[in-house]
């Protein structure tokens, strides 16, 4: 397993602002995730982010939106750009350990709550 | 492609009640199948999962859930409820072949009334 913390744990932005939510992890990890949970709903990838690669997006969320930065095997952030108030969720990150080898298990970390006002 | 179906948005049960969580995937290629339970403020904890082997799956808190390929279902049972295990839980697929993302369904909120 991992412990993976997130910070900040909340934040209320106003609109138009910018927001960096940090992910950390316990041990060195090849694949973390982002997701978004909007207030009732599911989890929605946000996008995939390999140490030393680009990070990949779904369909539906862009770069210049959620800049991902993954520097090392156990730190990423993920930015949520000129903030609306559509932007108002849970934004969780996650890892998979053993990457190929395993059953595409993942971790969660207690994730940022954010309002956008 | 995979998708999960979860049926009913909110379950309610009694202390002490049988509790079954229904969940029913679409996958053009065998599945790995996953329960994730989360409290409150908190973020996603692995309850069980299935890969290969048996189809009846163990979890933590004394959950289970049974794969069954033919009804394409994986639900998650507890044969009785405590309070404690009030919270959101989401029925998750992703392929097994090599690396694939998780899907998702839309949960299933379980209330548990003393």
């Amino acid at each position: 397993s991992a412990v993976i913390s997130q910070k900040p744990s909340r934040d209320i932005c106003q609109r138009g602002t910018s927001l960096t939510i940090q992910c950390q992890v316990d041990s060195q990890v090849t694949m973390m995730f982002w997701y978004r949970q909007q207030p009732g709903q599911s989890l929605t990838l946000i996008a995939t982010a390999n140490q030393g690669s680009e990070a990949t997006y779904e369909s539906g969320f862009v770069i210049d939106k959620f800049p991902i930065s993954r520097p090392n095997l156990t730190f990423s952030t993920l930015t949520v750009s000129n903030m609306s108030p559509e932007d108002s969720s849970i934004y969780l990150c996650s890892v998979e350990i053993g990457g190929r080898t395993t059953s595409n298990e993942q971790f969660f970390g207690p994730g940022t709550r954010l309002t956008v006002l | 492609a995979q998708s999960v179906t979860q049926l009913g948005s909110h379950v309610s049960v009694s202390e002490g009640a049988l509790v079954l969580l229904r969940c029913n995937y679409s996958s053009s290629v065998p599945p790995y199948l996953f329960w994730y339970v989360q409290y409150p403020n908190q973020g996603l904890q692995l309850l069980l999962k299935y890969t290969t082997g048996a189809t009846l799956v163990k979890g933590i808190n004394g959950f289970e859930a049974e794969f069954k390929k033919s009804e394409t279902s994986f639900h998650l049972t507890k044969p009785s409820a405590h309070m404690s295990d009030a919270a959101e839980y989401f029925c998750a697929v992703s392929a097994n072949t090599g690396f694939q993302k998780l899907v998702f369904g839309t949960g299933t909120r379980l209330l548990v009334s003393p």
